[in-house]
């Protein structure tokens, strides 16, 4: 059964570091998202993204944070100058035309320190 | 805006009972609902949906919900419960007139008991 890929699973980054975490969707998938979860909290949306824009972005997905869809396979979010309140699971999703259900890859979980 | 609560953190039910997990939400406009599981160290997994049509929709692994309109519920039930049950479970919901945002609620650990 085709899943959502995440990598790494788990990354410490040091405060205003760059960091660069990647997904790669369901194959024929065409809609992506970003989802975080900090440690205790809720799954909060991030970023929706089709036909190679960003379709949808909450409040939290401020100007620090970039997604891009490099090749036809992966899809990366970037967080410029990271900061402690970053760190959080990080969860990739993608869908498919037609299709409301998200399926979601296993998470990475980010550590700012 | 749209928001999903889950009321209990946990719910404990013993090996071969019937298990409920509650969901109330609220979106401006009609909601798509889903409820997703989770096993430890992996994400989260869907498990079934409320699109439109028939108010009891039936998924994965023997579970089923009931959509309630005018309680605005979607409770997640199994007939008989399995150990292998234990997760966390997590209600969504989707105003199917604002984008393909996902609003979750906080989740509900089950416990299974043999």
């Amino acid at each position: 059964e085709p899943e959502v890929t995440q990598t790494p699973s788990h990354q410490v980054t040091q405060m205003g570091q760059e960091v660069i975490l990647r997904c790669v969707p369901i194959s024929n998938h065409l809609y992506f998202y970003w989802y975080r979860q900090i440690l205790g909290q809720k799954v909060e949306f991030l970023v929706s993204f089709y036909n190679n824009e960003i379709s949808e972005k909450s409040e939290i997905f401020d100007d620090q944070f970039s997604v891009e869809r490099p090749d036809g396979s992966n899809f990366t979010l970037k967080i410029r100058s990271t900061k402690l309140e970053d760190s959080a699971m990080y969860f990739c999703a993608s869908s498919g035309e037609g299709y409301y259900e998200q399926y979601f890859g296993p998470g990475t979980r980010l550590t700012v320190t | 805006a749209q928001s999903v609560a889950q009321p209990e953190d946990q719910v404990n039910v013993a090996e071969g009972n019937p298990l409920t997990v509650k969901c109330t939400y609220s979106v401006s406009g009609n909601p798509y609902l889903f409820w997703y599981v989770q096993y430890p160290n992996r994400g989260l997994q869907f498990l079934l949906k409320y699109i439109t049509g028939d108010n009891l929709v039936k998924g994965s692994y023997g579970f089923e919900a009931e959509f309630n309109k005018s309680q605005t519920s979607f409770h997640l039930k199994k007939p008989s419960a399995l150990v292998s049950d234990s997760a966390l479970y997590f209600c969504a919901v989707r105003d199917h007139n604002a984008g393909n945002m996902l609003t979750f609620g906080g989740g509900t650990r089950l416990m299974v008991k043999p």
